[in-house]
């Protein structure tokens, strides 16, 4: 039962432009949202996070999206960088499983310069 | 302040045997989390534990197994290595009363 997915498994995006990476859940009880950068063979490094009692949270080039009623987030990158090419994780979590998180399947960002 | 840290960052073994891996959380956290990596089943995760304590465990078979220290370091065990047991094996740790975890780099665990 994947409880998260990633539809898009990559994206190609020009430098200086935005990138959206998206996420669709299933669990409506989840309650905490991530999103991780990952490059091959390290760990994940966190980006951002979102509680499900908010809708839109920002830092810096970083915006995450919440739409509760669609069960679906989006990470937005403005502007991208070629820095920025890397796999990209969204993640859940339910205090109740006792803070286990869920991945998506990650999605591939190229951006091209 | 220094991050998860784990130990070795290789390691090749053959099937049967057992091997241990080594996590050290970021000063002042105190859960630890366990996760792995592969290419069919992406990031799974696998057991957390606090205060030396197990609070949840993944769908794993019991052959992976784990513990806590009092000093919060954790270590996790894969006995009677099979193929599909190659991956990379991911440590989280979180900070009491937060939700974010934060990512060591992983041990990249070899079966032949």
């Amino acid at each position: 039962d994947q409880q998260v997915k990633q539809n898009s498994p990559s994206l190609s995006v020009q430098e200086g432009r935005i990138s959206i990476l998206n996420c669709d859940y299933t669990n409506s009880m989840f309650d905490y949202f991530l999103w991780y950068k990952k490059y091959p063979a390290e760990g994940p490094t966190f980006l951002i996070s979102i509680s499900s009692i908010k809708d839109k949270n920002e830092d810096g080039r970083f915006t995450v999206f919440l739409n509760k009623s669609a069960k679906h987030l989006s990470l937005h990158i403005v502007p991208s960088q070629p820095g920025d090419s890397a796999v990209y994780f969204c993640a859940a979590s339910l205090m109740e499983y006792g803070n286990k998180l869920v991945f998506g399947a990650g999605t591939i960002l190229r951006v091209k310069s | 302040k220094a991050g998860v840290t784990q130990t070795p960052r290789y390691l090749i073994k053959t099937r049967g045997q057992q091997v241990t891996l080594s996590c050290s959380p970021i000063s002042g956290h105190r859960s630890v989390s366990w996760y792995q990596q592969t290419p069919g089943q992406g990031l799974q995760f696998l057991f957390e534990y606090f205060s030396e304590t197990q609070r949840n465990k993944g769908n794993f078979p019991g052959r992976f197994s784990g513990r806590q220290f009092s000093n919060s370091r954790s270590e996790m065990n894969v006995s009677t290595l099979e193929l599909g047991d190659s991956a990379l094996y991911l440590c989280a740790s979180r900070y009491t009363g937060q939700e974010t975890q934060y990512f060591g780099p992983g041990t990249r665990l070899l079966v032949l």
